[in-house]
């Protein structure tokens, strides 16, 4: 079975300031771990994947996420953040034998100039 | 232009009337699906197929149904059945490892009048 958690319904952040949007995972097996972004009445858009190697992924927008096996949690962090981030985000992961992932509720990002 | 589209945006219904979504792709995915999408509830899977004539139920299939008769296209049919079809319905496909992420279209609003 596969799941995953994202704790905070919202997370606010200055303009400038670092950020960071929580995501844990159970798998199985060996994860796949993804992060979408969506924005008002829009679909969602991929940011980054992880799948193996580097445990720091870098994606899309200056996104970049933190693959933690010990304390399965892959943790989606800007350095800087930009009032235009203000989405809503989504984690995902999917188990190496699955087809099909499994969403997280989603965190609201907001982010105040 | 390569992606994925739905149609219509918006979409009105009556009490007790059936209404198909559209959903279309030319990314030559093998892969395609549909999620419901309710706020505060995330993305919830209804129908996912795999390949061209075959299609699984997700995890609220119930009041809803599919075919996949071209491998571009994967229409979702709201039928009379489903108690509370008001929400926005996401429609995305992918290659159909596990590793690959999905690419989304821009969603359709239904409202039940």
């Amino acid at each position: 079975a596969q799941s995953v958690a994202q704790p905070e319904d919202q997370v606010n952040v200055a303009e400038g300031n670092p950020l960071t949007v929580k995501c844990t995972y159970s798998v199985s097996g060996n994860p796949y771990l993804f992060w979408y972004v969506q924005y008002p009445n829009r679909g969602l858009q991929f940011l980054l994947k992880y799948i193996t190697g580097d445990n720091l992924v870098k994606g899309s927008y200056g996104f970049e996420a933190e693959f933690n096996k010990s304390q399965t949690s892959f943790h989606l962090k800007k350095p800087s953040a930009l009032v235009s981030d203000s989405a809503l985000y989504f984690c995902a992961v999917r188990d190496w034998g699955s087809y099909i992932p499994t969403f997280g509720r989603g965190t609201s990002l907001i982010v105040h100039p | 232009d390569g992606g994925i589209t739905q149609s219509p945006k918006y979409l009105f219904r009556k009490e007790g009337q059936n209404v198909t979504l559209s959903c279309e792709q030319n990314l030559n995915h093998d892969a395609m699906y549909w999620y419901r999408q309710d706020p505060g509830q995330g993305l919830r899977l209804i129908y996912y197929s795999q390949i061209v004539n075959d299609f699984q139920k997700g995890d609220i299939a119930e009041g809803y149904s599919v075919s996949r008769e071209k491998k571009e296209s994967f229409p979702l049919t709201v039928t009379s059945a489903q108690k509370n079809p008001t929400a926005f319905y996401l429609c995305a496909s992918s290659l159909t490892s596990g590793s690959n992420e999905q690419f989304f279209g821009p969603g359709t609003r239904l409202t039940v009048l």
